[in-house]
């Protein structure tokens, strides 16, 4: 099986510009989730998806969103970028089911803000 | 709130010996508990899964406890070769059923030759 693809993985942006990052998941999962890493705060939790719908959300100012597809590929958005919102973007996928709980991450989307 | 500690500074030893790490947590009563690797630049990958009911697992070098009691996880490596040197995370399901997990900040191992 293919594993979690993540598109781009290197993007550099000017602050106050927004950016849209891309994520193919595991074929056959339906779950999608969001996390930011930074050197910092470590991994933390931005979203999930599941079916579609947002199942979860994190601790994250409004200008982060995100959205599913019917096919389970999902799009995060980040509008008016601040410095500090460089960081690694990875998404993971699972089964979104009970006892499906393992997540397989992707290589990540390294975001650089100037 | 929910709080995962592991500990935060590199832990060196030498190939061949059993590495150690430790993940402790409060205010949460979690059903299971994962461990992942990550390596540098790359996404985490997941190693084990031990659930609440269990109190240790094992995957051919890796052995996981888990203690609800003292709110703790052990991860073991036995015979820890140069290969097993990348940085090793806990966590915790955010709530329950779904794809919301929290991370503790990390352990790096490095393993001498």
């Amino acid at each position: 099986k293919a594993g979690v693809t993540q598109t781009p993985r290197y993007l550099i942006k000017t602050r106050g510009q927004q950016v849209t990052l891309s994520c193919s998941p595991i074929s056959g999962h339906r779950s999608v989730s969001w996390y930011q890493q930074t050197p910092g705060q470590g991994l933390q939790f931005l979203f999930e998806y599941f079916s579609e719908t947002q199942r979860n959300k994190g601790n994250f100012p409004g200008r982060f969103s995100g959205r599913q597809f019917s096919n389970s590929r999902s799009e995060m958005n980040v509008s008016t970028l601040e410095l500090g919102d460089s960081a690694l973007y990875l998404c993971a996928s699972s089964g979104g089911l009970a006892g499906n709980y393992e997540q397989y991450f992707g290589p990540g989307t390294r975001l650089t803000v100037t | 709130s929910q709080k995962i500690e592991q500990n935060s500074e590199a832990l060196n030893i030498q190939e061949g010996k059993t590495a150690t790490l430790t993940c402790n947590y409060t205010n949460y009563s979690p059903a299971y508990l994962q461990w992942y690797r990550q390596d540098p630049g790359r996404g985490p990958v997941f190693l084990l899964l031990i659930r609440e009911n269990e109190k240790e697992k094992r995957k051919e070098r890796l052995k996981v406890t888990f203690d609800t009691t003292l709110k703790q996880s052990l991860f073991h490596i036995t015979a820890s070769q140069p290969a097993d040197s990348a940085t090793y995370l806990c966590a915790l399901p955010g709530s329950s059923n779904t794809g919301k997990l929290i991370f503790g900040q990390g352990t790096t191992l490095q393993v001498k030759p």
